[in-house]
């Protein structure tokens, strides 16, 4: 079964400063597709980010970029120029064809003023 | 445009009960996926709906069940509520026209207390 591991529980950045959040996954799978997911204190998760395996470009939304390495099966999100409202808990998520989207258990980013 | 609306907001059961929650998607969406969310955890998927066919199931035990209504609203059902029931549940629609892989549109969520 597919496995999504987020490794930093906690993570906090200073205002305007870059932050890497870190996502590893296993799968035996050679096309799937990769997320990261905001949920703010508010609760409504809001998708932030995706990656499709086949594409070797890098994602990227404005502040938020991806570095997707398929080899190591790592999908970590990297913040610029953090901003208050980027505080929340942050999902990677992984889902295959013919699979259910899979969770990771998700960091919580604290934003330093 | 709505997004996904969830009914109730929060609810207080106690062991043995049974339970419905209610998700209205997004208009257009024809697809909706069920999410039980354990407070320190990641969302863990219980069921997908597309057309009121059940498209996937997670791994919970058959006291979770789930229908899609022709207007593509949906309910989640359980029986013999159990303390470990306990959670957010999630509900998240998608156009449903990519076999599973949409982006998913998460509604605020139902706050499940079992005492």
């Amino acid at each position: 079964a597919q496995t999504v591991t987020q490794s930093q529980p906690e993570m906090s950045v200073q205002e305007a400063e870059t932050v890497t959040l870190s996502c590893t996954y296993d799968t035996s799978e050679s096309d799937y597709y990769l997320f990261w997911y905001k949920q703010p204190p508010s609760r409504q998760m809001i998708l932030v980010i995706r990656q499709e395996a086949y594409k070797q470009q890098n994602a990227t939304e404005n502040r938020f970029s991806v570095n997707f390495q398929k080899a190591a099966k790592s999908f970590s999100l990297k913040i610029s120029d953090s901003q208050l409202g980027d505080a929340a808990m942050y999902f990677c998520a992984y889902w295959g064809y013919g699979q259910n989207f899979v969770f990771g258990p998700g960091t919580r980013l604290s934003v330093l003023p | 445009d709505a997004g996904v609306t969830q009914s109730p907001t929060h609810l207080i059961k106690t062991r043995g009960q049974h339970v419905t929650l209610r998700c209205s998607p997004i208009s257009g969406h024809k697809s909706v996926s069920w999410y039980q969310q354990v407070l320190g955890q990641g969302p863990q998927f219980i069921f997908q709906y597309y057309e009121k066919e059940e498209r996937g199931r997670g791994n919970f035990p058959d006291r979770f069940s789930a229908r899609q209504f022709p207007n593509y609203s949906s309910e989640l059902n359980v029986n013999a509520l159990l303390l470990g029931d306990s959670a957010l549940y999630l509900c998240a629609s998608s156009s449903g026209t990519s076999g599973g892989l949409e982006t998913q549109y998460f509604g605020p969520g139902t706050r499940l207390l079992v005492l």
